[in-house]
């Protein structure tokens, strides 16, 4: 059955660095992938849609790559602040089924003043 | 702003007691989801409507059901709530059904179950 995995860790990133975020997946070849944010005790805010066609995309601090072999998709912030601290999401097409995505479980992420 | 809204934020019930959370949205979309999120995890789909076309999750227990009365507003009745319903419940719209579609989330209703 097809899956996502997102490192359940928290990850912890001095602020100013760049954070690495990892969304792996299986049995699927997705035609696109999208990251979302959700801060405690609120919904998920979409953030990027990167299309399998896509290598790369970029918006203000974020870039999102996918790499269709590796069947994953790693989610970059540069210059991170402490306002970036978050759970963030990655989602996937369900297989043969145009009406739904499903979630990963999502990586919660700290940057350290 | 257009938004999706939900109410109440918070919501207690008692062990059976039936539930109605509410959405609604300005962003006239067609298509409207209810989603069930427990601590650290996933979003799980409950059911979605596109325009008044119901379409319910396989694994959806029978105890939650939904209403569309217009394209604004959609309800989520849980008929006799559990200790294992108490979650956090996340309307969302989109446009269409297109596969690449955005999902705007409201900001979420906590159940919480005594």
């Amino acid at each position: 059955s097809q899956k996502i995995e997102q490192n359940s860790e928290a990850l912890n990133i001095q602020e100013g660095k760049t954070a690495t975020l990892t969304c792996n997946y299986t049995n699927y070849s997705p035609a696109y992938l999208q990251w979302y944010r959700q801060d405690p005790g609120r919904g998920p805010v979409f953030l990027l849609l990167i299309r399998e066609n896509e290598k790369e995309k970029r918006k203000e601090r974020l870039k999102v790559t996918f790499d269709t072999t590796l069947k994953q998709s790693l989610f970059h912030i540069t210059a991170s602040q402490p306002a970036d601290s978050a759970t963030y999401l990655c989602a996937l097409p369900l297989m043969n089924r145009d009406d739904k995505i499903i979630f990963g479980k999502g990586t919660r992420l700290h940057i350290l003043p | 702003d257009a938004m999706v809204i939900q109410n109440p934020r918070y919501q207690v019930t008692q062990f059976g007691k039936p539930v109605t959370l509410s959405c609604s949205q300005t962003l006239n979309h067609n298509v409207m989801y209810w989603y069930q999120q427990k601590s650290s995890q996933a979003p799980k789909l409950l059911f979605h409507y596109y325009d008044k076309d119901f379409n319910n999750e396989a694994d959806t227990p029978d105890n939650f059901q939904s209403r569309r009365p217009n394209t604004s507003f959609c309800f989520l009745d849980i008929r006799s709530p559990g200790l294992g319903d108490a979650a956090m419940y996340l309307c969302a719209t989109s446009r269409d059904l297109a596969r690449s579609d955005t999902q705007y989330f409201g900001p979420g209703t906590r159940l919480t179950v005594l």
